[in-house]
């Protein structure tokens, strides 16, 4: 997973906190997203950017807020942490448009509480 | 139902067996992508295909647009191999991508 960095990899939060996810890449793509993954479903879109400056919402965008300053930063933030929330989540990079290859984070493991 | 559905959920195998991992969609789409996910959580794309087949070491992946299949082989399997295979498919027309929900395989030696 060169190229794509994740942090944190673990968090536990209380709810009603907030926190940010952080994610960047050093491949100079244009395309990044967040994704949340729960036990015995796929993979699901939170929000996503094809370029700074431009963000979309995905799939289950309520609770998260994102912003893409610059090229190679994309955070997510949970605004009010619920524990609905409690999920593994990946940052995933890719050029141009959905048919090219995708590049994923590490994942970062967050509990809500 | 799912737009993205794969078969089977769970596959244990011994060592040397030929393996086949399943998906079909319902969606159009601009491409379909085989990724593998190992304990420990980190997501590797083994495959991105639009049409026929490639083929990557033991590893072969097909795809039958008409039929909105494709299938993942493994040949020669090893216990290396034991991982969860997701299968993904983006969007015709956007950048969205959806996602199965795996495939847990166990090879045992």
């Amino acid at each position: 997973n060169a190229g794509v960095t994740q942090t944190p990899k673990f968090q536990v939060l209380k709810t009603g906190q907030s926190m940010t996810l952080q994610c960047a890449q050093d491949m100079n793509h244009e395309y990044m997203s967040w994704y949340r993954q729960d036990p015995g479903m796929g993979l699901r879109l939170i929000h996503y950017s094809v370029g700074a400056g431009i963000t979309d919402q995905g799939e289950v965008p309520n609770g998260y807020n994102v912003s893409r300053s610059t090229t190679e930063d994309f955070p997510l933030r949970l605004l009010s942490a619920a524990p609905s929330q409690t999920s593994v989540y990946f940052c995933a990079t890719k050029t141009g448009y959905s048919g090219n290859t995708i590049y994923f984070g590490e994942g970062s493991w967050l509990t809500v509480v | 139902k799912n737009e993205v559905e794969q078969s089977p959920q769970n596959l244990t195998a011994q060592e040397g067996e030929f393996i086949t991992i399943n998906c079909s969609y319902s969606v159009g789409i601009s491409a379909l992508h085989w990724l593998q996910q190992h304990p420990g959580g980190g997501i590797v794309s083994l495959f991105m295909l639009s049409s026929g087949k490639k083929k990557h070491g033991r590893l072969i992946a097909t795809i039958n647009i008409q039929e909105k299949h494709s299938s993942l082989h493994i040949t020669a399997s090893h216990p290396r191999d034991s991982a969860v295979y997701i299968c993904a498919v983006g969007m015709y027309n956007n950048n969205d991508m959806r996602f199965g929900a795996g495939t847990r395989l166990t090879v045992k030696p």
